[in-house]
């Protein structure tokens, strides 16, 4: 079956620096990546839907200076949280899928999630 | 946006009972998964159901699309199937763009 890894899983920072998580396809290529954010204790909000190619589209209230993505292949899509500061502590988990909607392709396969930490 | 909201929030059973979760949402959609999240925080997926009733060993999922709800029941349950159960929708935007919204969860805990 389909297989999404995402790494780092765990992450401690320092307030200010720079983190990249990346979200891969193993065995499928995902023209569509999807990254989400969970707090404690909550659903997961959805931060930006990622296009290979193409710019992500970011979702209202999400800063896109902030959270940077790219998606420059059809297996690799990262997040990176710039001048992190401990608000953005955060458990961050990025899904695919093989390609759009409009293809069949339906299921959503997630990865593991990654922890970040910002002290 | 579409809402989702999934109840009960909290459902704490006794090993080897049954239980059903219910996810409404508030417009139509073009897919509808069932996800359980594990301690650990990784999301198995259950089941994509965008309407109809599927079943898969213990777990099965019937989604009505035209009243706009969905439910999965989990019959004898273990130790193992705690967690929180989301149900996820999606649909597409008048601008053509996917758009995904997870409810808001049911936490399950089955006690020995």
């Amino acid at each position: 079956g389909a297989v999404v890894s995402q790494h780092p899983s765990r992450v401690i920072c320092k307030s200010g620096t720079s983190v990249k998580i990346e979200c891969r396809s193993l065995d499928f290529q995902a023209t569509t990546m999807f990254w989400y954010r969970q707090f404690p204790k909550q659903s997961l909000m959805l931060m930006a839907t990622s296009n290979e190619g193409s710019k992500a589209t970011y979702e209202q209230g999400v800063e896109k200076d902030k959270f940077l993505i790219n998606h420059a292949s059809l297996t690799l899509s990262t997040l990176t949280v710039t001048s992190a500061h401990p608000e953005d502590s955060s458990f961050y988990i990025c899904s695919a899928r093989p390609g759009p909607l409009s293809s069949g392709a339906n299921v959503l396969t997630f990865g593991a999630g990654s922890r970040l930490t910002v002290l | 946006g579409i809402q989702v909201e999934q109840s009960p929030p909290d459902l704490i059973l006794q090993e080897g009972a049954n239980s059903t979760l219910r996810c409404n949402f508030s417009d139509s959609v073009n897919n509808l998964q069932w996800f359980h999240q594990n301690p650990w925080g990784q999301l198995i997926n259950l089941f994509y159901i965008p309407s109809g009733t599927k079943q898969n060993g213990r777990l099965s999922a019937t989604t009505v699309a035209t009243e706009r709800y969905s439910l999965l029941y989990i019959s004898s349950s273990q130790t193992t199937d705690s967690g929180v159960y989301f149900c996820a929708v999606v649909f597409i935007s008048n601008f053509g763009n996917e758009k995904l919204t997870f409810g808001t969860g049911t936490r399950l805990t089955i006690i020995p």
